[in-house]
């Protein structure tokens, strides 16, 4: 159990464009996702939390009108990088919390974004 | 200060040696805890929960040091396989801080 998935795994785009990931947990309901990048050898960084059918909750330096995330249900939240440049290529993995009681996340595998 | 800080290695072991990690936290606060392990460019995966009393699943221990905030995991008989980057995780209402991770080399 606690399988999460994540689509696409792996992007390239233009600069300028706009790129949507999809985070999906396959067999339970997600109360919390958690979106993260990750640059080479650095460790996580967390985005932002969202909860379903709230806003997200970004952490302090990202911005929410280029990080645009939605939690629709209980078992989907994406992530879409408006205006994607250069710097915003990097390892973005969700992760999901919904067992009652329980802290533990599961992570998605991962998107890595390259943008051209 | 880091919430939480860990030694970020590398540690470099040989097959079937014990090795030992800790994890310092700030937050004495904090109420759950977690190692994780993450390979090269892959997601993080859970390897178990720390408790208050110790935990143990076959070669790995956990440990967890409320008065000291800290937490240590211990891997006996080390295999190839456990090459990795290890992460604690600490997490208090339902906010995850992840330290910076501990990497291990097990060489042959």
């Amino acid at each position: 159990g606690a399988v999460v998935s994540q689509h696409p795994s792996r992007v390239i785009c233009k600069s300028g464009t706009s790129v949507k990931i999809e985070c999906r947990s396959l067999d339970f309901q997600a109360t919390t996702m958690f979106w993260y990048r990750q640059f080479p050898k650095q460790s996580l960084m967390l985005m932002a939390t969202s909860n379903e059918g709230s806003k997200a909750t970004y952490e302090q330096g990202v911005e929410k009108d280029k990080f645009l995330i939605n939690h629709a249900s209980l078992t989907l939240s994406t992530l879409t990088v408006t205006s994607a440049h250069p710097e915003d290529s990097s390892f973005y993995i969700c992760s999901a919390r919904g067992f009652r009681g329980s802290y533990e996340q599961y992570f998605g595998p991962g998107t890595r974004l390259t943008v051209t | 200060r880091k919430e939480v800080e860990q030694d970020p290695g590398p540690f470099n072991v040989p097959e079937g040696a014990t090795v030992a990690f800790n994890c310092t936290y700030s937050n004495s606060a904090s109420q759950s805890f977690f190692w994780y392990r993450q390979d090269c460019r892959k997601e993080p995966k859970l390897l178990m929960s720390v408790y208050s009393s110790g935990n143990e699943d076959g070669r790995f221990t956990a440990q967890l040091n409320r008065a000291s905030q800290y937490i240590s995991l211990l891997i006996r008989d080390s295999k190839l396989s456990d090459s990795a980057t290890y992460l604690c995780v600490v997490n208090d209402a339902g906010k995850s801080t992840f330290g910076d991770g501990t990497t291990l080399t097990v060489k042959p």
